[in-house]
């Protein structure tokens, strides 16, 4: 029989442009936010973190918007490079649960050079 | 520093053996977290310590799964017994503090119950 499993959203985007990788999270009460990515074979990588008390935060060439109204999170890639190919989690930490990381299903970003 | 460091890196085992994974977390790291990655599930979350404490366990599939840090910078997950639906790449991770900082992800062990 067939097998089921995940369809990760893909993002297909022309080398040189930017990206915006989106994430809708659950809980109300989560006030730390990361941004993951992991390549084939390897372990997720931290890209960039936000607390709730902040809606922006700047990486090198990364940008994180967090919207607490509508529990939504983005990542936004500057100048995308073939390099950035990979799956992209974002994980919440929910202050109250002593501190519990909990992952997204990803997107997987594809780079066209 | 070395990262946190996974071992096996690849596992091939019979159904019905007892496997155990084993992470050394990085040093002065005081949280650790195993989760479990399939094409079906994505990255779940399976049991994860504050201080060698177990804080929730409540991601750990069912009775055949264990873990325990004999010590601050060391922890097994053993399967017993494994079965062909445990197949998958399991990743420890720790952190400094308790929360609400980043984790670091070791390379995985990729686990084939045959």
């Amino acid at each position: 029989g067939e097998s089921v499993g995940l369809h990760l959203p893909t993002l297909s985007v022309q080398e040189g442009d930017n990206s915006i990788i989106n994430c809708a999270y659950s809980n109300s009460a989560s006030d730390y936010f990361i941004w993951y990515k992991q390549e084939s074979g390897k372990g997720p990588q931290f890209i960039i973190d936000i607390r709730s008390n902040m809606d922006k935060r700047q990486g090198q060439r990364v940008t994180v918007l967090l919207n607490k109204t509508v529990k939504h999170l983005s990542l936004q890639i500057a100048a995308t490079q073939p390099g950035d190919s990979a799956v992209y989690f974002c994980a919440e930490n929910s202050g109250n649960q002593g501190g519990k990381l909990i992952f997204g299903q990803g997107t997987e970003l594809s780079v066209k050079p | 520093d070395a990262g946190v460091i996974q071992s096996p890196r690849h596992e091939v085992t019979e159904m019905g053996q007892e496997v155990t994974l084993r992470c050394k977390l990085i040093s002065g790291h005081n949280s650790l977290f195993w989760y479990r990655q399939t094409m079906m599930r994505g990255l779940e979350l399976l049991i994860y310590f504050n201080n060698n404490v177990p804080i929730d366990d409540s991601g750990m599939p069912e009775d055949r799964f264990s873990a325990k840090m004999p010590n601050a910078s060391f922890s097994t997950l053993k399967i017993q017994p494994s079965e062909p639906r445990d197949s998958a790449v399991y990743f420890c991770a720790s952190r400094f503090g308790t929360t609400n900082e980043k984790l670091f992800f070791g390379s995985g062990t990729q686990l084939s119950v045959l």
